[in-house]
């Protein structure tokens, strides 16, 4: 039990495009979830946290308007890398809380050329 | 979440066990000791917590010194498969653990065949 979900696993993008990645609680609803970004060779640094129904919580230094969390349902959130520039290529990993614990999925590398 | 110390790396043989340490000496009273592990381009797996008593489970066993500022986690019979980054954090458990998490940048255990 308690599987999460990310969507696409890897995804290549051209400078100034835009990409979207979703995370997905398969087998039980989160209220909460949580963005992670890991770059080669650093530890996973925490982004944002997401609230179903309402505005996400961001990070110290993490633009809101540039990384667009939306967690529509108690299954689903959604992180949009707007306007992306080659400096923003990472491993972009989501967590699912439940029960006080989180879940992670297995995170999504993208590169921006 | 309160700070830990690991060592950067360690080797293990195959089939050993694996003790790898953590240092958390400004540890509250009401937070407990959370392993995590990453292999190589995953998410983040959780492995075993513990607040004061040793714990044992299918993958690891955690002792938990007797002053609670440093504990030890022993993967019993190491397999190339436990080649990965491990994750000392310390955090509330349950209700109060709504936060993100803090990753420290962890021990990367090496298994050696």
């Amino acid at each position: 039990g308690a599987v999460v979900s990310q969507h696409p696993s890897w995804v290549i993008c051209k400078s100034g495009t835009s990409v979207k990645i979703e995370c997905r609680s398969l087998d039980f609803q989160a209220t909460t979830m949580f963005w992670y970004r890991q770059f080669p060779k650093q530890s996973l640094m925490l982004m944002a946290t997401s609230n179903e129904g309402s505005k996400a919580t961001y990070e110290q230094g993490v633009e809101k308007d540039k990384f667009l969390i939306n967690h529509a349902s108690l299954t689903l959130s959604t992180l949009t890398v707007t306007s992306a520039h080659p400096e923003d290529s990472s491993f972009y990993i989501c967590s699912a809380l439940l029960a006080g614990e989180q879940y992670f999925g297995p995170g999504t590398r993208l590169t921006v050329t | 979440d309160a700070k830990t110390t690991q060592p950067p790396s360690m080797d293990c043989a195959e089939g050993r066990a694996a003790n790898l340490p953590c240092n958390h000496s400004t540890i509250s009273g009401n937070e407990y000791v959370y392993w995590y592990r990453q292999i190589h381009s995953q998410g983040p797996q959780y492995i075993i917590h513990g607040l004061k008593n040793n714990e044992t489970n299918e993958m690891a066993s955690l002792i938990i010194t007797e002053d609670r500022k440093s504990s030890t986690l022993i993967l019993p019979h190491a397999t190339l498969r436990d080649t990965a980054v491990y994750y000392c954090i310390v955090r509330p458990h349950s209700g109060g653990g709504a936060d993100g998490l803090t990753f420290g940048k962890g021990t990367h255990l090496i298994i050696q065949p």
